[in-house]
């Protein structure tokens, strides 16, 4: 069973930038489809972007459009995401997540999940 | 953006009840809408997908129905495990939304 093993929790200041990191308990990320979602505390969750691994292809949502930068690794062994200019609302827990096969695109169900990074934005 | 409405917001129910979430999406999605379960401090679990179909390892005992803008997930016979907060997702263009979710809380 795939595992999908995201970075440590993080303390930022506002302003600064944050990196979140996933990657698979073995083996490489080459192939999936990797979306990121966030999850302030008390709320829902809110879908930031995805990098189809196979094309290179990154779709963002309209929202994180020129604020976030998502990326792969050369062997495709993590997926990494950097959030810029950090504000207090950007606290949250942040999830990678795997698009279940045979989608082809970012929008799709996710079927396997990280268990979440919790970035804290604080002066 | 497409927007997910979930209802209710919370549900009360006891271990053996029958329980039903309703979503309805801005416009139409077809059948395009996933459903999660999650538990506190923990990543979602995908249930159903395209609407109405069981992910593996799902128990019978969930369902899903509905296409358009309106959906159903529903539970028959819940079950200690299932007290939980419960999401919908759509996924029919290049963006995704999720329902603000359904919190199903012991009675």
């Amino acid at each position: 069973q795939v595992q999908l093993v995201q970075s440590g929790g993080e303390v930022k200041k506002p302003g600064s930038s944050v990196k979140v990191s996933c990657r698979t308990s073995g083996g490489t990320l080459s192939g999936y489809i990797i979306n990121w979602m966030r999850q302030a505390p008390g709320h829902g969750l809110e879908w930031m972007g995805g990098i189809i691994t196979s094309f290179g292809r990154i779709d963002y949502a309209q929202k994180f459009e020129g604020r976030i930068r998502i990326s792969a690794d050369e062997d495709v062994r993590t997926v990494s995401m950097v959030v810029n200019s950090l504000r207090s609302e950007d606290t949250a827990v942040y999830y990678c997540a795997r698009v279940r096969d045979p989608c082809r695109s970012v929008s799709c169900a996710m079927d396997v999940w990280g268990k979440g990074t919790t970035v804290t934005v604080s002066s | 953006d497409i927007e997910m409405t979930q209802s209710p917001s919370t549900l009360s129910a006891s271990v053996g009840d029958r329980v039903t979430i309703t979503c309805r999406a801005s416009q139409s999605i077809s059948s395009w809408l996933a459903w999660y379960q999650q538990k506190p401090g923990k990543a979602p679990q995908l249930l159903i997908y395209k609407a109405s179909t069981l992910e593996s390892g799902v128990p019978l005992r969930f369902s899903g129905s509905g296409s358009g803008t309106e959906f159903t997930l529903t539970i028959t016979n819940l079950q200690p495990d299932d007290f939980a907060t419960y999401f919908c997702q759509h996924y029919n263009s290049y963006s995704l939304t999720f329902g603000g979710g359904t919190k199903v809380e012991i009675k």
